[in-house]
């Protein structure tokens, strides 16, 4: 079946501007994760959503972001007045919760976002 | 806090040699820890999966153990390939949802 999906692929934007990305998990995975990957490092979390809600947004670095899943699949993750130190690679990753879960998490392509 | 830290961050080999990259961590109550690889521009590839319980994954050439009395994970690749040329990152899983990443071991094979 297809994987994680992740649009766009490349965004390039003004400081100050608002960006959304969004990502499409694996169909039937009720978790998803956000990630920003900046050059040279591992991944950091950003917000985990089981279903519909935020179960841990501890990784947001501020209030500009914000990350929304309104029917349990699909994630848009909105950044306001964007700042130069926002660019990065944003990953996004989906898996299967429950009892007979390895909670492999699998990631998208990632949209690489640069702030001009 | 989980801390992740992966040893060497670069390791440039000739083709055919076997090799050990390292991954440590600092809180030993995971759920489990991942392997992945990325390609330069590209997302993440799930290699192999350790759970908690276990000792060791295989898949083909790539072999995973995990100590999580010591804190730490191995990956081993035998009869490396040019192909095998990428970073590869370990994660840690405390509590089944958030990964806590290493800074990654960037790995060169010369033909």
């Amino acid at each position: 079946g297809a994987g994680v999906s992740q649009t766009p692929s490349n965004k390039v934007t003004e400081k100050g501007k608002y960006v959304e990305l969004r990502c499409d998990p694996i169909s039937g995975h009720t978790a998803l994760y956000w990630y920003r990957q900046s050059l040279g490092q591992g991944p950091e979390f950003l917000i985990y959503f089981q279903g519909t809600g935020a179960a841990d947004d501890s990784g947001l670095p501020n209030d500009r972001f914000f990350a929304v899943r309104p029917e349990g699949s699909v994630s848009t993750l909105k950044i306001q007045r964007t700042e130069r130190g926002d660019s990065a690679v944003y990953l996004c990753a989906s898996s299967l919760l429950g009892v007979r879960s390895s909670y492999e998490q699998y990631f998208g392509p990632g949209t690489r976002l640069t702030v001009t | 806090k989980q801390e992740v830290t992966q040893i060497p961050a670069a390791l440039s080999v000739p083709e055919g040699e076997n090799l050990v990259l390292n991954c440590s961590f600092t809180d030993s109550a995971i759920y489990n820890l991942q392997w992945f690889r990325q390609d330069p521009g590209k997302g993440l590839t799930s290699l192999l999966l350790i759970q908690s319980s276990q000792r060791e994954q295989t898949s083909g050439r790539l072999n995973a153990s995990l100590d999580k009395s010591s804190g730490r994970s191995t990956l081993y690749i035998a009869a490396s390939q040019p192909g095998d040329s990428a970073t590869y990152l370990c994660a840690a899983n405390n509590a089944g949802n958030m990964l806590t990443f290493g800074g990654g071991t960037r790995l060169m094979v010369k033909p």
